[in-house]
């Protein structure tokens, strides 16, 4: 079946390093990619997105990455701050099944 | 403006019991995502509504959960029966339309003793 998953469940970086979050997908079809941070006893808060005909997209700090050939996304946040610490979900959803299916989340955390 | 609106914000109810739970979206947003996330873990689709379109069911777990979304905005989650697996956070989104990002609500943390 169709499914978004994360490498790693857990990632510990070093204030102002960078980190590399990863997400897989298996439905070739995905057109529509989303990443998501949630803290702790809040809801999913949106990152940045970046639609198939992209490889690319740069937002403040962040970088997701699309590598279709290879069903992978990433997200790169440059220089992590204490504040970065949270859950990262990747989401997909395609043309015709519009809802959002999420991977498992990797946990990051900042070490000062 | 506001956004995502969720309540009640925790829910503590006995095994077998009924619970409504309730969703105002962002203004005009058409699409509506009700998700279950269980401690520690990921997002699991229950069901979403768009516009007048029949809504998709098809993460429902059980015959005990169902949804309405009344006059195209305000939505009801409710669970009939509870069990103590219903446990989770339930949380709500909406977009402007399908196929762009979702905003979500805070969730209302539904405890089944």
């Amino acid at each position: 079946g169709e499914s978004v998953g994360l490498h790693l469940p857990t990632l510990s970086v070093q204030e102002g390093d960078n980190s590399i979050i990863n997400c897989a997908y298996s439905n070739s079809a995905s057109d529509y990619f989303i990443w998501y941070k949630q803290e702790s006893g809040k809801g999913p808060q949106f990152i940045i997105d970046i639609r198939s005909n992209m490889d690319k997209r740069q937002g403040q700090r962040v970088t997701v990455l699309l590598n279709k050939t290879v069903k992978h996304l990433s997200l790169q946040i440059a220089a992590t701050q204490p504040g970065d610490s949270a859950v990262y979900f990747c989401a997909e959803n395609h043309f015709g099944n519009e809802k959002l299916t999420f991977g498992t989340g990797t946990r990051l955390t900042i070490i000062p | 403006g506001a956004g995502v609106s969720q309540s009640p914000s925790n829910k503590v109810t006995e095994k077998g019991k009924d619970v409504e739970l309730r969703c105002d979206p962002i203004s005009g947003h058409t699409a509506l995502y009700w998700y279950r996330q269980s401690l520690g873990q990921g997002l699991e689709f229950l069901i979403y509504f768009q516009g007048n379109s029949a809504p998709d069911k098809s993460g429902l777990p059980s015959d005990r959960f169902s949804a309405e979304r009344t006059g195209g905005s305000v939505s009801t989650l409710t669970i009939q029966r509870t069990q103590q697996e219903d446990s989770a956070v339930y949380l709500c989104a909406s977009s402007p339309r399908a196929g762009l990002e979702a905003f979500f609500g805070q969730g209302t943390r539904l405890t089944v003793v």
